[in-house]
């Protein structure tokens, strides 16, 4: 069973349009995160969420909207999108904040 | 809020020769160093992390060292194989608001030659 899991693997789209990223984890962690790496492979968070709650986010623009129906899913939704949110994204949660697990990203090329 | 900064940036040796990964963290209140490994085209995985309550862990051919006056903490790779070809991160875990966040380094591309 693979322990975070998010879809798709790829994403393939036209400026403009909206699309969504799903993650889902089966640790029974209570803390789920979305980072994004770019082409120079830096690892920066973005959102984080604690039992449904919003607790970390980072300068991200309001074009991304998380959300969080329960502890055990975390979603991306990002509207309008642009040549530069072209990236892999990554899904992680942990417990307590501490050690995290990655999902298997979401390599999204926007043309 | 809490800065990583690591070194260097890519590293090459030859198989069996020792590899060593630096990063330093401007954060004296973070207590907690993972470092992850993320082969081509997959996930970041953790392969050991430490604990500011300890000098230095191993496991296997893997260690980590830590030195929280000087506040930076170092992976040793020894007896290195190609398999270890992969680009390494570490991190240090800094508490805002309440909350826990992991602060990346921007990663190591370390190239094993056989």
């Amino acid at each position: 069973d693979t322990a975070v899991s998010q879809t798709p693997k790829y994403l393939v789209t036209q400026m403009g349009n909206d699309k969504s990223i799903k993650c889902e984890q089966n640790l029974g962690h209570d803390t789920m995160y979305w980072y994004k790496q770019d082409s120079k492979k830096f690892l920066k968070i973005m959102f984080s969420y604690n039992n449904k709650e919003l607790i970390i986010n980072e300068t991200v623009p309001n074009r991304f909207s998380p959300k969080s129906p329960d502890k055990a899913h975390l979603n991306l939704h990002i509207n309008s999108l642009e040549l530069g949110d072209s990236a892999v994204y990554f899904c992680a949660s942990s417990s307590s904040g501490n050690i995290q697990y990655f999902g298997a990203g979401t390599r999204l090329s926007v043309l | 809020g809490e800065n990583v900064e690591q070194h260097p940036s890519t590293l090459s040796v030859q198989e069996g020769d020792s590899a060593v990964i630096k990063c330093t963290y401007s954060d004296s209140a973070s207590n907690y160093f993972p470092w992850y490994k993320q082969e081509l085209g997959k996930r970041p995985q953790l392969i050991i992390d430490i604990r500011s309550n300890v000098g230095e862990k191993k496991d296997q051919r893997i260690a980590v060292t830590l030195n929280k006056t000087a506040k930076h903490f170092s992976l040793h790779i020894t007896e290195t194989q190609p398999e270890d070809s992969a680009v390494y991160f570490c991190a240090a875990l800094e508490r805002t608001g309440g909350y826990n966040k992991l602060i990346f380094g921007a990663g190591t591309r370390l190239a094993v030659h056989p």
